[in-house]
């Protein structure tokens, strides 16, 4: 059945070393979101792409890249110029109809230490 | 600047009774509003939603209300229950974007037996 796979659910990374988050979806939609959840915080936007080849920084993309080769694809990479990358990383897609709504992933609860 | 608001970061109310969570919004350019609702290490889910034409959008127990002059949507649960315990996050969309979401810092609900 279709969905948004996030892998893995939980990540632990040493400080300084780059990690990717990888999310999968399968239901045929063109757009991609990454976002960034904190304790007692709103989800807040970090990178985007509305089609394959294309995205375009959140508000907070300082220290995060991305890549959009694939539609169904849209891995995201925590480099060690985040200042602060322990957080629970949700990823989410759409359609691009008007009035529709984003279908987020189980997340990944990345902890670096 | 946080567009979208939920000034309550927690809501306690007896099993059967009403629920009201609130949200404000300070960008008149949006035109689509939803919440979510999410438990604990796992992603949100679409709960209900509410174009800026419409004050009103019902479904089952669940009726959204928006109040454009105001600035101002509430989500009523009616009538509460245990399994209704989660947070519940606002969102707003602006026209004409590219459909990423701005989101309240969410409410937690806690429904008491």
């Amino acid at each position: 059945d279709g969905g948004i796979t996030q892998s893995p659910k939980y990540l632990f990374r040493k400080e300084g070393q780059n990690v990717t988050l990888s999310c999968e979806q399968n239901l045929n939609h063109d757009a991609m979101y990454w976002y960034r959840q904190d304790p007692g915080q709103g989800l807040r936007l970090i990178y985007y792409s509305q089609i394959v080849n294309d995205f375009q920084k959140g508000d907070i993309a300082e220290g995060y890249s991305v890549s959009r080769e694939k539609k169904e694809s849209f891995p995201l990479t925590v480099t060690s110029a985040q200042k602060n990358p322990t957080a629970f990383y949700l990823c989410a897609s759409s359609t691009q109809g008007a009035n529709t709504e984003a279908f987020f992933g189980q997340g990944t609860r990345l902890t670096v230490v | 600047d946080q567009q979208v608001k939920q000034n309550s970061p927690s809501l306690s109310v007896q099993e059967g009774r009403i629920s009201i969570l609130n949200c404000d919004y300070t960008n008149s350019m949006f035109d689509y509003f939803l919440w979510y609702k999410k438990y604990p290490a796992e992603g949100p889910t679409f709960l209900i939603s509410i174009s800026s034409i419409k004050d009103k959008n019902e479904d089952g127990r669940f009726t959204v209300f928006l109040n454009k002059s105001a600035k101002h949507l509430s989500l009523h649960i009616v009538p509460s229950q245990p399994g209704d315990s989660a947070v519940y996050f606002c969102a707003a969309r602006v026209w004409g974007s590219a459909r990423q979401l701005t989101f309240g810092s969410g409410t937690q609900l806690t429904v008491l037996p």
